[in-house]
């Protein structure tokens, strides 16, 4: 299993700001990704975390707007740049750590609010 | 593409009785997992029960099993002994295989466990 945290766990920005999520995977991971939830709603992919290369964006989000990092196997950010009001949402993290069991962990979340 | 459907968006149980939360998913592949999620109000996200679809066999886990029907697309869970703690709002999840193990969501169930 992974442990997974994020930071922070909410936040409240201005429109037009920019704000960086970080994520930390407690062991190693193979791979890595970043959920965008709608209040009351499903999660949606915004992208693949690659360790070493650009991150592999899902359709409807760009790398301008949701840049990523991923330095090594522990760790990651997202950026979400030039906040709107429509950004507010939940920011999940998750992480797979390999083997037969192909199951997947979430990090706690960060709750964004751009006024 | 493949996509997740829930059909009941809201659902609630007596404690200690039986309930079941339905599922279906659309694909054209053979091979592939389903997985669902539980989401208490704290937010993390937790694995209840995972089901490879090349076994027939349906998975349990406790309280928590499935019945997955291939033919059909269907994957329900049926929670047993329900419990105060399972209120939560519950996501099925599908993951193809080999595709990099991102997971397609439907739009959850939320599940009131009433005393």
């Amino acid at each position: 299993s992974a442990v997974i945290s994020q930071k922070p766990s909410r936040d409240i920005c201005q429109r037009g700001t920019s704000l960086t999520i970080q994520c930390q995977v407690d062991s190693q991971v193979t791979m890595m990704f970043w959920y965008r939830q709608q209040p009351g709603q499903s999660l949606t992919l915004i992208a693949t975390a690659n360790q070493g290369s650009e991150a592999t964006y899902e359709s409807g989000f760009v790398i301008d707007k949701f840049p990523i990092s991923r330095p090594n196997l522990t760790f990651s950010t997202l950026t979400v740049s030039n906040m709107s009001p429509e950004d507010s949402s939940i920011y999940l993290c998750s992480a797979y750590s390999g083997g037969n069991y192909n199951e997947q962990f979430f990090g706690p979340g960060t709750r964004l609010t751009v006024l | 593409a493949q996509t997740v459907t829930q059909s009941q968006p809201e659902m609630s149980v007596q404690e200690a009785e039986t309930v079941t939360l339905s599922c279906t998913y659309d694909t054209s592949e053979n091979n592939y997992y389903l997985f669902w999620y539980k989401q208490p109000p704290s937010r993390q996200m937790i694995l209840v029960i995972r089901q490879e679809a090349y076994k027939q066999q349906n998975a349990t886990e406790n309280r928590f099993s499935v019945n997955f029907q291939k033919a059909a697309k269907s994957f329900s869970l049926k929670i047993s002994d329900s419990q105060l703690g399972d209120t939560a709002m519950y996501f099925c999840a599908f993951m193809r295989y080999h595709a990099g193990n991102m997971l397609t969501f439907g739009g959850g169930t939320r599940l009131m466990v009433k005393p």
